[in-house]
Order: structure tokens, then sequence, then C-alpha cells
């Protein structure tokens, strides 16, 4: 079965540290792709960075980067120097290779508040 | 770039009636589209998946009679509510992929449905 749990529900910080936002998935995939979104409060759901479960690099995009460990099946979001714009809902997704769909499976989203 | 319209970003009909959204893609094309439904709690629910010149398939719990889709090009996709009732209310998000790759689906703002 295919399921994405993210554990925290809301993460509060000060602006300009780091943050790190968990996730956990489980697929019986040996192929998967996961991604991170965030929601904005306008609800604008924004691509945020992915990881290709072959690729063992941990994936970066600007002051966002993974913590890919796939033995744990965990697919961690680390946010350096936040801004207060960083505020919003991250949404963890897996899709898995093998099937014919690109369904996303979500996780239930963390809400994070950087404070100033 | 790539970006992903939502229209409208928010109505309310009336508990019986039925209300359209659409969905349009710019600066790529939109081979496949699948609809989301996220509920008040933040849960993702798979509507659909369209993808152009292929049947749509929709997933358990979804009809086409309830929820009839328009894909009829790589730009635009649409989606009706019939029949709205309370427990049809949500934010509709509407995400585009282009090609069959493995990039990350974009998505719009989304429309928000409440029903009186």
């Amino acid at each position: 079965a295919q399921k994405v749990t993210q554990t925290q529900t809301s993460i509060s910080v000060m602006e300009k540290t780091t943050v790190t936002m968990d996730c956990v998935y489980e697929t019986q995939d040996s192929s998967y792709f996961l991604f991170w979104y965030k929601q904005t409060a306008s609800g604008e759901i924004v691509f945020l960075i992915r990881q290709d479960s072959y690729k063992k690099e941990n994936a970066t995009v600007g002051h966002y980067s993974l913590n890919f460990q796939k033995p744990k099946s965990s697919i961690g979001l680390i946010i350096t120097a936040t801004q207060i714009e960083d505020s919003a809902v991250y949404f963890c997704a897996m899709r898995e290779g093998s099937s014919g769909s690109w369904q996303l499976i979500f996780g239930s989203g963390t809400q994070l508040t950087v404070m100033p | 770039g790539a970006l992903v319209y939502q229209y409208p970003r928010r109505t309310i009909c009336k508990s019986g009636t039925s209300m359209r959204m659409e969905c349009q893609a710019v600066g790529f094309q939109a081979t496949s589209v699948a609809w989301y439904r996220q509920s008040p709690q933040k849960t993702f629910e798979l509507i659909a998946l369209s993808t152009v010149n292929s049947a749509i398939k929709y997933e358990q719990n979804f009809t086409q009679e309830k929820f009839p889709i328009s894909h009829p090009n790589l730009s635009f996709s649409s989606m009706t509510v019939l029949n709205a009732y309370l427990e049809d209310r949500g934010l509709y998000l509407c995400g585009a992929r282009e090609g069959y790759n493995n990039q990350a689906p974009l998505f719009g703002e989304g429309t928000r449905l409440s029903v009186l």
C-alpha cells in the first residue's frame, strides 16, 4: 500500500534559522519519485523540489534541500535561512514509478510559521 | 515560465445546483491533467486523471456522472460538479503535467467551492 506520513502538524521557527520537516513513505515499488510542495494562504500549491528514488545525491534547489534516507523511507525537507514568506503548509508527495498513473499520494501537511 | 491558472478562485452555489471550473496551462502543454479535491482538513483526494486522446480515469468514489471532465486540448481542462451538496465543499485543484516523463505536476491556485 502507498502511504505518505508527515507527523509534524505545525512548526514555528525564528526568521533566518534552519528548519527540517519530516516525511516518511511506504511503497512496494523499487522506483518512485518524491516531491515537496508548499501551499500558500491563498490555496496556491507551489512545487519546490523533487527526489528520484534511484538518485543517491540529495536534491538542492535554492534554500531548499532534501535529506533522503532511502533505508528509512524518509525524505525530509530542509529550509535554510528561513524567511517570513516561507510561512505556509508544506506537503510531501510520492508517485510510484511503475504505475501507469501519475497519481500523487500526499501527506497531511506541516504548517510552518516563520516569526520575525 | 510554466503556470497553471484556475477559474474561478471562489464560488458559492446552492445545494442541488451545478458548478463548472476551468484549468488553463500556460507556457507548457498539459498532456495530462489531474483533478484533486482538498478537504477542509487539508487531505487530498484524486478525483480523476485525464490524458489527451485517452479516456478519463476516475478514482473510486468519483464518477463521470457527478464530475464530468473535459480535456479538449493541450492547454485547457474543465470539470463540473453536478448537483453539488455540502459534502462537495472544498478546494478543487488542477494539476497538469507535460509529456510522459516524471516532471513534477504543476498546480493552479484551486477553485474553492462553498455550497449553501
